[in-house]
């Protein structure tokens, strides 16, 4: 069975500072990979997903995550944190070789930024 | 064009009632999806459904939930005799039959149901 686990239930960093929020996954085949974003009273919307081909994959708002398969993880970053950032982000994996699956997702980061 | 939309936004109800949550889902997009968000979880996997295909029910928690979808276009979920565990916000995605999950799933704005 597919899990996902993301390191840090809130992270907080200062305005200008790096951004890393971790995630790591359990899959028996080859996962697909998404991040969403959630801004309080919003639906979730797609910040990135990796498929297939170049495991760094960039997203919106300067986001980026890598697929790494030795480390089952896919660690979300950005170099410079805006104070906008300030969402819950949850990392998602589906199955490859299932058509249209539904996506199990982790239990979220809450990303404070200050000034 | 429109995105996802559910209703209500809020519903509040009492122990025991039944209540009806509504997905209307991008127009073309031909799966539909419900998860459930309890306060400090993330999202759990409900119900899933494919054009006219046999929908997926393997997330459905218990008989007391059931959902429907006609043809291509509105959702409802239903939850009958509601327990104060139901609490949560209901989230429907939507997206394109793309093979192999690739298929960018489109949220709603989710409705919070709180049972007194």
């Amino acid at each position: 069975a597919q899990s996902v686990t993301q390191l840090g239930s809130h992270v907080s960093v200062s305005e200008g500072a790096l951004v890393l929020l971790r995630c790591n996954y359990s899959s028996s085949v080859p996962p697909y990979l998404f991040w969403y974003v959630q801004y309080p009273n919003q639906g979730l919307q797609l910040l990135l997903k990796y498929t297939t081909g170049a495991t760094l994959v960039k997203g919106i708002n300067g986001f980026e995550a890598e697929f790494k398969k030795s480390e089952t993880s896919f660690h979300l970053t950005k170099p410079s944190a805006h104070m906008s950032d300030a969402a819950e982000y949850f990392c998602a994996v589906s199955d490859q070789d299932q058509a249209g699956t539904a996506l199990i997702f982790g239990k979220g980061t809450t990303l404070s930024v200050s000034s | 064009g429109a995105g996802v939309s559910q209703s209500p936004s809020n519903k509040v109800t009492e122990k025991g009632k039944d209540v009806e949550l509504r997905c209307d889902p991008i127009s073309g997009h031909t799966a539909l999806y419900w998860y459930r968000q309890r306060l400090g979880q993330g999202l759990e996997f409900l119900i899933y459904f494919q054009g006219n295909s046999a929908p997926d029910k393997s997330g459905l928690p218990s008989d007391r939930f059931s959902a429907e979808r006609t043809g291509e276009s509105v959702s409802t979920l239903t939850i009958q005799r509601t327990q104060q565990e139901d609490s949560a916000v209901y989230l429907c995605a939507s997206s394109l039959a793309v093979s192999g999950g690739q298929g960018e799933q489109f949220f709603g704005p989710g409705t919070r149901l709180t049972v007194l």
